[in-house]
């Protein structure tokens, strides 16, 4: 059974780095065809696409927001983990983690959500 | 890499069928058979319903249908239910191998 959590902080000041970390059960990234993606949600807003990270390695990160992204995994390949930089209040959002199968580009199973607020 | 186009809202009836669609660009929709449907409820995480344009997961309703058509990709549900009530988004591959792009997503109101 595939599970995944959101951990981070609930509250960022202006221009901090976020960082939150996706911790999964199930599958790791040493599995043939899978990814972690990030996404985000503004409240009462669409989901936003933020970052990608497969079994292979590769990674990819939303060309809106590149410049402040950053995903990684754990040595044990267990994490995905996602940074932010120079967080501003446009940022809060809702941000989930799901699983990902690359090959037909679609997330199947996704962690319950972190809501992070921007507030000084 | 700009986002999908979908309507707002519809609504339908208890027992009515309804469609939303999501347009994206020669670049996304209408050059991968990748897209993907996802249900919302509120204060929920999305839930899939389709993907590769029209497969469906083994536990979701068969009441759930997608389709596409060039770069206009379909979601039609039938037989409506006060249940899927909630906020529909799709997905595609938008090229540069594993990047995606999100729709606006569509609120379903069921009268």
């Amino acid at each position: 059974q595939i599970t995944l959590k959101e951990s981070g902080p609930t509250l960022v000041k202006p221009t901090q780095t976020l960082t939150l970390t996706c911790t999964f059960s199930g599958f790791s990234l040493r599995t043939s065809g899978v990814g972690v993606g990030w996404i985000r949600q503004p409240p009462g807003k669409a989901l936003e696409w933020l970052a990608l990270i497969s079994w292979d390695g590769d990674k990819h990160s939303s060309p809106s927001l590149k410049s402040r992204l950053t995903i990684t995994s754990d040595i044990s390949k267990t994490q995905a983990i996602l940074t932010l930089t120079n967080m501003n209040p446009e940022d809060t959002a809702t941000y989930y983690c799901a699983h990902f199968i690359v090959a037909a580009a679609f997330f199947d199973l996704w962690g319950q959500g972190a809501l992070v607020t921007v507030s000084s | 890499q700009s986002a999908l186009t979908q309507p707002a809202s519809v609504s339908g009836s208890p027992g009515q069928s309804i469609t939303i669609s999501c347009t994206g660009t020669s670049s996304d929709v209408g050059h991968y058979n990748l897209v993907s449907w996802y249900q919302q409820h509120p204060n929920k995480a999305p839930k899939l319903l389709i993907y590769e344009v029209s497969e469906r997961p083994s536990e979701v309703s068969t009441r759930f249908s997608g389709s596409k058509s060039g770069n206009t990709a379909s979601l039609t549900i039938s037989g409506l239910q006060a249940e899927d009530e909630g906020d529909y988004y799709c997905c595609s591959h938008a090229g540069s191998s594993i990047s995606v792009v999100f729709g606006g997503g569509t609120k379903l109101t069921v009268l």
